[in-house]
């Protein structure tokens, strides 16, 4: 059981480029997140998607879109990367049941735009 | 939106002292409050959350308070010790948000052995 896992662990990106962050959880949880974490401005989100098929934006979802391929993988892409996208980008997930709030998230992608 | 406010931004303790950590949220339709740690380059971990039907809830050497009235809680560390060491995180999500959480900024708690 790994839970949640995230690939790529590193990125470097030349500003413009497109990449895809890809994750997968395999506790067969209803609910996706995605987040990023900056240094001082603790974990935002920028995408969830509460059920498979739905996506909806979080706080700060903009240069970024979203694909729930199915109930396992929700990617998040970038399609034109710019420096203010340098971050840590974590994905999270949760049962998805009234009485489970709990959110696991995954070991995070570290991404630089350069 | 829900606004979560945590200080102090940095901790440092003795071994063996307490640390208190408290967060303020701003949206009275929070119902669910967790903690999570972050060791260094690691993912958040969960380690503590309350609902607000509970006024305080124990772990072992952790607890967390929740004065509703009040809009604030805390995360209560007694005995602490180096392996403590680590970034911790407040969050609230507020009940209609559809299970989102917000996130404080996060505080520095450093353990001197």
């Amino acid at each position: 059981n790994a839970g949640v896992t995230q690939t790529p662990k590193f990125q470097v990106l030349k500003t413009g480029q497109s990449m895809t962050l890809q994750c997968a959880q395999d506790m067969n949880h209803n609910s996706m997140y995605w987040y990023r974490q900056d240094p001082g401005m603790g974990l935002r989100l920028i995408y969830y998607s509460a059920s498979e098929g739905t996506t909806d934006k979080g706080e700060v979802p903009n240069g970024y879109n979203v694909s729930r391929l199915n109930k396992r993988e929700f990617s998040l892409r970038l399609e034109s990367a710019a420096p203010s996208q340098t971050s840590v980008y974590f994905c999270a997930s949760r049962s998805g049941t009234m009485s489970s709030y709990e959110q696991y998230f995954g070991p995070g992608t570290r991404l630089t735009v350069t | 939106g829900e606004n979560v406010e945590q200080h102090p931004s940095t901790l440092s303790v003795q071994e063996g002292d307490s640390a208190v950590i408290k967060c303020t949220y701003s949206d009275s339709a929070s119902n669910y409050f967790p903690w999570y740690k972050q060791e260094l380059g690691k993912r958040p971990q969960l380690i503590i959350d309350i609902r607000s039907n509970v006024g305080e809830k124990k772990d072992q050497r952790i607890a967390v308070t929740l004065n509703k009235t009040a809009k604030h809680f805390s995360l209560h560390i007694t005995e602490t010790q180096p392996e403590d060491s680590a970034v911790y995180f407040c969050a609230a999500m507020p009940w209609g948000s559809n299970y989102k959480l917000t996130f404080g900024k996060g505080t520095l708690l450093t353990v001197n052995p």
